[in-house]
């Protein structure tokens, strides 16, 4: 079964002070790992997506990180309005593989980390 | 670009009672999902449609829920009769595509009482 765990549950910083998120899985068949950002009462917002090992991407003052078993959102001199709960999701075979006997495309969640910048 | 509309926002609803959510994906989405999402857990998903037809419903109750989407676009997501463990935020997503981002809408919290 695929799971995703993501640590801390929640963490608090200080206006300016860097720190990451992970994001641990385990999965066949990675197709590809996802973060969102979801605020309080909204749906999760898109925020990158990573196919590789290796493969990095960045936005503003957040950048995401990819290995084999986890992925890491690094916050650099984050501000309170970065405060919001980030969910990593993972996507496993595909329509491709679905038709030849996979799985389908829908995510599998973590519980998300929640996040507060105090100023 | 509009994104996805979901209605209503909030419902609240007695056990055992019936209860219909609606979901307007983004224009040119072929495909559609349903997560449900209950508090302090990230989403899980329900159904995902690639134009009308499903691709996935193995993780809806289908005993008590059930999804359409009618001509590919709209879809609606119905619950009958609901529990007290279906209290929860369903949100409604949807992708270009079978492999890119999906965007999701505002959702609708359901409570049952």
């Amino acid at each position: 079964e695929d799971q995703v765990t993501q640590s801390p549950e929640a963490l608090r910083l200080q206006e300016g002070e860097s720190s990451s998120l992970n994001c641990s899985y385990t999965v066949s068949g990675l197709r590809g790992l996802f973060w969102y950002r979801q605020d309080p009462g909204k749906g999760p917002e898109f925020l990158f997506t990573l196919y590789s090992a290796g493969e990095e991407k960045e936005k503003e003052r957040l950048k995401a990180t990819l290995t084999k078993k986890e992925s890491f959102l690094h916050i650099t001199a984050p501000k309170p309005e970065d405060s919001a709960t980030y969910l990593c999701a993972v996507q496993v075979g595909g329509t491709q593989e679905r038709y030849s006997g996979g799985g389908a495309d829908g995510l599998t969640f973590g519980k998300g980390t929640h996040l507060i910048i105090q100023p | 670009e509009a994104g996805v509309a979901q209605s209503p926002r909030y419902k609240i609803i007695e056990k055992r009672q019936s209860v219909a959510f609606w979901c307007n994906p983004i224009s040119g989405h072929a495909t559609l999902y349903w997560y449900q999402q209950i508090l302090g857990q990230g989403p899980k998903l329900l159904i995902q449609f690639q134009n009308n037809g499903v691709v996935d419903d193995s993780q809806l109750p289908k005993d008590r829920f059930s999804a359409e989407r009618l001509k590919g676009v709209d879809s609606t997501l119905k619950i009958q009769p609901a529990k007290l463990e279906d209290s929860a935020v369903y949100l409604c997503a949807s992708s270009l595509t079978w492999n890119t981002e999906a965007f999701f809408g505002q959702g609708t919290r359901l409570t049952v009482v």
